[in-house]
């Protein structure tokens, strides 16, 4: 059974580009919740999905990031227009309703240039 | 609102010994659940235990035990027989309300160091 999906797995960008992380969660699980990790900041939480309706979207950072699920299976997360402190690892994590615990992707390790 | 504290950024343990990583906890919700994860160098999160705050016993799953202490707001996870492979970076997490759907809230974390 395939866990959760992101992708692409490393993106170099230049400052000013738009940048598009993408996840797919586990069959069955209605949560999604994008996180980002950096060493100073730590293990972020931007937004989450319930039945793919954003919930809370405080920790978004600016309205340079924005992030959609249009159905069950797919989420993206987009930065437009991506600064350097925007580098980070962006974690997808997916969760059953009546479960505990997430599940987490492999993470996307974004660098803007 | 939330807040999870993990006070210890560093931990050494001697190889097949037991350590405890401290976590305590903030919340005004009765109805809450408390996570570990682990995060080797290779970077992937992985689940190790689960407390839920009606639970009456502590969570235990094989070598990890979570030491839930709900009067001081702590849920601290022990590793007994450190391995090797043990050394890595562990968070606490808390998420209220019941479910899979809620906000969760992680700590800052405490790196593990395995010493053979």
């Amino acid at each position: 059974d395939a866990g959760v999906i992101q992708s692409p797995r490393h993106e170099v960008t230049e400052m000013g580009q738009e940048v598009t992380l993408r996840c797919k969660p586990i069959s069955g699980h209605n949560s999604l919740f994008w996180y980002r990790q950096t060493m100073m900041r730590g293990l972020e939480l931007l937004i989450y999905f319930n039945n793919n309706v954003p919930i809370d979207d405080s920790g978004m950072p600016e309205d340079r990031f924005s992030a959609k699920m249009p159905n069950a299976s797919f989420s993206t997360l987009k930065i437009q227009p991506s600064e350097p402190r925007d580098s980070a690892v962006y974690f997808c994590a997916s969760s059953t309703p009546m479960g505990g615990e997430q599940f987490f992707g492999p993470g996307t390790r974004l660098t803007v240039l | 609102a939330q807040k999870i504290t993990q006070t210890q950024p560093g931990m050494f343990v001697q190889e097949k010994e037991a350590v405890t990583l401290d976590c305590t906890y903030d919340t005004s919700d009765p109805s809450y659940g408390l996570f570990w994860y682990k995060q080797p160098s290779s970077g992937e999160m992985i689940f190790l235990i689960y407390q839920g705050s009606y639970d009456q016993q502590n969570a235990t799953e094989g070598r990890y035990s979570l030491n839930f202490q709900k009067a001081r707001k702590s849920a601290n996870l022990v590793i007994s027989a450190s391995q090797l492979g043990d050394s890595a970076m562990y968070f606490c997490a808390m998420r209220e309300g019941q479910g899979g759907g809620f906000k969760t809230i992680f700590g800052a974390g405490t790196r593990l160091f395995v010493k053979a």
